[in-house]
C-alpha cells in the first residue's frame, strides 16, 4: 500500500499566487516524522522541513507554510506569493520511528508562470 | 559543510555490465542512504547504512549492493544491469535516522 500520496501531479500557477500542495499518508506507527523536500531541475533533493507526529503546530518560514492534521493523515504545504524560482517537484515524504527509510510521494510538479 | 557529493553525474552502460556509484557524506554524518529516482517517480529506498555496517534494506535484488567506508564515504554496486535499472541514483547522509538527510544531486544511469 502506497504509504504516501500526492495526488496533483501537476500544478501551474501565475507568479504572485498562492498555491497548495496536498500530501496524505499512511502509518499504524504512533511516532513518525514528515517531511517535505523540493527537487529542483538539478536533481538533488533540498530539504524544508521535519515534523514529528507529536507536533501538530503549523509552521510558516517566509513564504512557505504547513499544516499538519493527525485526525485526517495530511501534511500540506503552501506557497504564499508564488514565484518562478519556487517551480520544482515537490516529495512529500514518511519515515517511522522503527524503521530506517523514507516513503516518498510520486512528487507534484509546480509550475510558476511569471 | 560541504554538503554530499556524488560521482559520475551521468553514466551510461550496456545491459549485463557492473556499475560503482561513489557518495562523499557530508562531514560529520554517520547514516547512508541510496536512493532509486525512475523517471517520474519518487525516490525508493535501496539500503542503509551506518557505521559501515547495513542497516536496512528495501524491495531490490541482491544484485544491488553497497559499502560504507571508515570516513563514512559510500558505494553503490549494481550487477547485471538491466534495461529498468536506467535512473537518477540519489545519496543521502544524516546524522542520525528520522532527523532529515541531505541529498546530493545523483548519479544519472542510462542502460543500453
Amino acid at each position: 500500500a502506497q504509504k504516501v500520496t500526492q495526488a496533483q501531479t501537476e500544478i501551474s500557477v501565475v507568479e504572485k499566487e498562492d498555491v497548495t500542495l496536498d500530501c496524505v499518508y499512511e502509518t499504524r506507527d504512533t511516532t513518525y516524522y514528515l517531511f517535505w523536500y523540493k527537487q529542483p531541475p538539478s536533481g538533488e533533493l533540498v530539504f524544508l522541513i521535519r515534523r514529528n507526529s507529536f507536533d501538530e503546530q503549523n509552521e510558516i518560514s517566509g513564504r512557505y507554510s504547513w499544516n499538519f492534521q493527525k485526525s485526517t493523515s495530511s501534511f500540506n504545504f503552501t506557497i504564499t506569493a508564488s514565484q518562478v524560482v519556487d517551480s520544482a517537484v515537490y516529495f512529500c515524504a514518511l519515515s517511522e520511528e522503527k524503521g530506517n527509510q523514507f516513503y516518498f510521494g510520486t512528487g507534484t510538479s509546480l509550475t510558476v508562470i511569471p | 559543510e560541504t554538503g554530499v557529493t556524488q560521482s559520475p553525474t551521468h553514466l551510461i552502460k550496456t545491459r549485463g555490465q557492473q556499475v560503482t556509484l561513489r557518495c562523499s557524506s557530508q562531514s560529520g554524518h554517520n547514516t547512508v542512504s541510496w536512493y532509486q529516482q525512475a523517471l517520474g517517480q519518487g525516490p525508493q529506498f535501496i539500503f542503509q547504512y551506518y557505521r559501515e555496517e547495513e542497516n536496512g534494506r528495501g524491495n531490490f535484488p541482491p544484485r544491488f549492493s553497497g559499502l560504507q567506508f571508515p570516513n563514512y564515504s559510500s558505494e553503490l554496486n549494481v550487477n547485471a544491469l538491466e534495461l529498468d535499472d536506467s535512473a537518477l541514483y540519489l545519496c543521502a547522509s544524516s546524522p542520525s535516522h528520522n532527523y532529515g538527510y541531505t541529498f546530493g544531486s545523483g548519479t544519472r544511469l542510462t542502460v543500453v
